[in-house]
């Protein structure tokens, strides 16, 4: 079973306007990223909070971290058409010497333009 | 360029054939992951490797098999394709876990 669920499933936003799309997540973790997937591609890093975080920045992006609630959000501020993608959270856990990443099901955001 | 590389990028299967769908990494990490993605599924794990010899079962892995060939390679294969294995397949691999994992391009394969 996914581990993560993201929501809304799908956004669709003005150019200039913030994105916040958010993450659920079922048991206790190590860190919790956030990916971007652009259509048909591979996906793509954009930042990692550690589970003793509770917020962090990285340019135009701001994560949450609330692991009492096992949730994070991801907040897009001054969004563009190029950003215009699927995000998907990951959560980490330790397993057999390495990390296993579990992904969530991803919201669609779409930025018009 | 430095990175993952998967091959075949397109495969088209019949029922019941088998293949092996390859993975190499040239950034000297040590775990390796393969993922399958299916419309409205999200990413799911089907093995790992934390490293060189070591495989370990994801989420789905049944119907697959894994061979981590040295530190750089990690194989899939299908052994009898069915059309439920019909999917977008991810190779990935980390270093440190700060950086995250780095994707391969995917593998879209068609069982038919």
């Amino acid at each position: 079973s996914q581990q993560g669920e993201e929501d809304p499933q799908a956004l669709s936003i003005q150019e200039g306007e913030n994105a916040t799309m958010n993450c659920s997540y079922k048991t206790s973790i190590n860190n919790l990223q956030w990916y971007r997937q652009n259509s048909g591609r591979g996906l793509v890093h954009l930042i990692l909070i550690r589970s003793n975080e509770r917020e962090k920045h990285s340019g135009r992006l701001r994560v949450t971290l609330d692991t009492s609630k096992k949730s994070s959000s991801l907040l897009i501020t001054a969004s563009r058409a190029a950003d215009t993608a699927s995000y998907f959270c990951a959560t980490a856990t330790p397993s057999s010497g390495t990390y296993k990443y579990i992904f969530g099901t991803g919201t669609r955001l779409k930025v018009l333009a | 360029n430095a990175g993952v590389t998967q091959t075949p990028k397109f495969q088209v299967l019949k029922t019941g054939q088998s293949m092996t769908l390859q993975c190499a990494q040239d950034m000297n990490h040590n775990s390796m992951y393969w993922y399958r993605q299916d419309p409205g599924m999200g990413l799911r794990l089907i093995y790992y490797s934390a490293s060189e010899g070591t495989t370990d079962k994801g989420e789905v892995p049944n119907g697959y098999n894994v061979s981590r060939l040295n530190k750089r390679e990690f194989s899939l294969r299908l052994e009898s394709a069915a059309p439920s294995q019909t999917s977008v397949y991810f190779c990935a691999s980390s270093g440190l876990y700060e950086y995250g994992y780095t994707f391969g391009s995917g593998t879209r394969l068609t069982v038919v």
